[in-house]
């Protein structure tokens, strides 16, 4: 079946520390986003990108890069220098950019000790 | 002023009850409104999607669209606890960007 997998499912980080988490879709999907929620609060976007090779920022990109090397996959790097990066940070994919639905992945759940 | 604003409730309803739904957004170039439901600790699935004004229904789900006055609604007949999550609002704003801009959520409670 296609979907989206998203590892780890939990992932436990020190402070200082940069951590990658795995976005892998096999829909064939153009566009793939990365998204944070908070508890009690609605997904922010934090990177999207419409085709390979090519992502833009979010609405807090500050703190996280990624990477759009193959169709398939879109990694997300959450770095020392994210000041309070414990949250639920969901990947999604779309046909193409815009106009489509989202399809979520599992989730990862990233809690800084 | 929010992009797409909720209110979060606890919007409590009885089994078997109408549960509805709003969401107001704030940008009148928005094309795409979707409503995804997620129970806690999951990621969001997808209900509805609809596109331009009116009704859409689907089973026992209902989504209302009125874009002159900005506002998208999700109506539940008969509404069971297994209905009871968190709703969110989603918009897709073409402005310069593709981007979808989620609301922060109405909490739902179906009391059997």
């Amino acid at each position: 079946d296609g979907g989206i997998t998203q590892s780890p499912k939990y992932l436990f980080r020190k402070e200082g520390q940069n951590v990658t988490l795995s976005c892998e879709q096999n829909l064939n999907h153009d566009a793939m986003y990365w998204y944070r929620q908070d508890p009690g609060q609605g997904l922010r976007l934090i990177y999207y990108s419409q085709i390979v090779n090519d992502f833009q920022k979010g609405d807090i990109a500050e703190g996280y890069s990624v990477s759009r090397e193959k169709k398939e996959s879109f990694p997300l790097t959450v770095t020392s220098a994210q000041k309070n990066p414990t949250a639920f940070y969901l990947c999604a994919s779309s046909i193409r950019a815009g106009a489509n639905v989202l399809t979520f992945g599992a989730g990862s759940r990233l809690t800084v000790l | 002023q929010k992009e797409v604003e909720q209110n979060s409730g606890p919007l409590s309803v009885p089994e078997g009850a109408i549960a509805s739904l709003n969401c107001t957004y704030s940008d009148r170039g928005s094309q795409s409104f979707f409503w995804y439901r997620q129970y806690s600790g999951k990621s969001p699935e997808l209900i509805m999607s609809i596109y331009s004004n009116g009704d859409k229904e689907d089973g026992r789900f209902t989504a209302q669209l009125n874009k002159a006055s900005q506002y998208v609604s999700l109506l539940i007949r008969d509404s069971q606890p297994s209905d009871s999550a968190t709703y969110l609002c989603a918009v897709n704003i073409i402005t310069g960007t593709y981007k979808y801009i989620f609301g922060t959520g109405t909490r739902l409670k179906v009391l059997a």
